[in-house]
């Protein structure tokens, strides 16, 4: 059974620390790895990662994919209050040939980050 | 906004109801999906359509019935509901497999 598991599954933290948050991953057909942000109802798309060891970057936020390890870790740096919210991590498979993807989540990593 | 619409945004509904769930993209995308999201559990895959033709059931309870009448509209119907059903449901959609984008979803509460 495909499986996808983030730690810590919550976080408190005060403006201007850095977290890191990780992903591990079990699936068949792995495609790529995901990260969402979901505030109040619409996760929002972060990051798609398909190569190893390639860091994506997007302001405060990085992350990188380590296929051999199965993993991924987000990096937020100098947080602020705004950066509260669930962070998901997604597994995409193979399904259908190449016309369209599965996900799977994980549970959610909760980061709050107190001013 | 990621182009993804869904209404209603809030559902409220008694267990003998038959009420409806629409997602609307404007993303030109071929697929679209449902997924359920409970308190403390991960996002769940429910259906998947392609091109509007069903290609995933991930083991859904009948009293779910999609339906996609193009590959912009998606609908999710209703009926006789439990409480455990109760959820936030969200649609999203993507260019043959790449990055899902997903829209607002939908609150729903069954009494």
């Amino acid at each position: 059974e495909d499986k996808v598991v983030q730690s810590p599954l919550s976080l408190v933290v005060h403006e201007g620390d850095t977290v890191t948050l990780n992903c591990s991953y079990e699936v068949t057909n792995f495609r790529s790895l995901l990260w969402y942000k979901q505030e109040k109802k619409a996760p929002t798309f972060l990051f798609m990662l398909t190569s190893s060891g390639i860091e994506k970057k997007s302001g405060r936020l990085s992350s990188i994919l380590d296929k051999k390890e199965l993993s991924s870790i987000l990096n937020i740096t100098a947080t602020q209050t705004g950066d509260s919210a669930i962070y998901l991590c997604a597994a995409s498979i193979n399904a259908g040939g190449t016309s369209y993807g599965k996900l799977t989540f994980g549970q959610g990593t909760i980061l709050t980050v107190h001013p | 906004e990621t182009g993804v619409t869904q209404t209603p945004r809030h559902l409220v509904m008694g267990m003998t109801n038959k009420k409806s769930l629409k997602c609307e993209q404007h993303l030109g995308h071929n697929a679209m999906y449902w997924y359920k999201q409970s308190a403390k559990k991960p996002l769940e895959l429910m259906f998947v359509y392609n091109f509007k033709e069903q290609t995933e059931n991930n083991s859904v309870p009948s009293r779910f019935s999609p339906e996609c009448p193009n590959s912009s509209h998606l609908f999710l119907h209703l009926h006789t509901l439990q409480p455990e059903d109760s959820a936030l449901y969200l649609c999203a959609s993507s260019h043959w497999g790449d990055t899902q984008y997903f829209g607002p979803g939908t609150r729903l509460t069954v009494l």
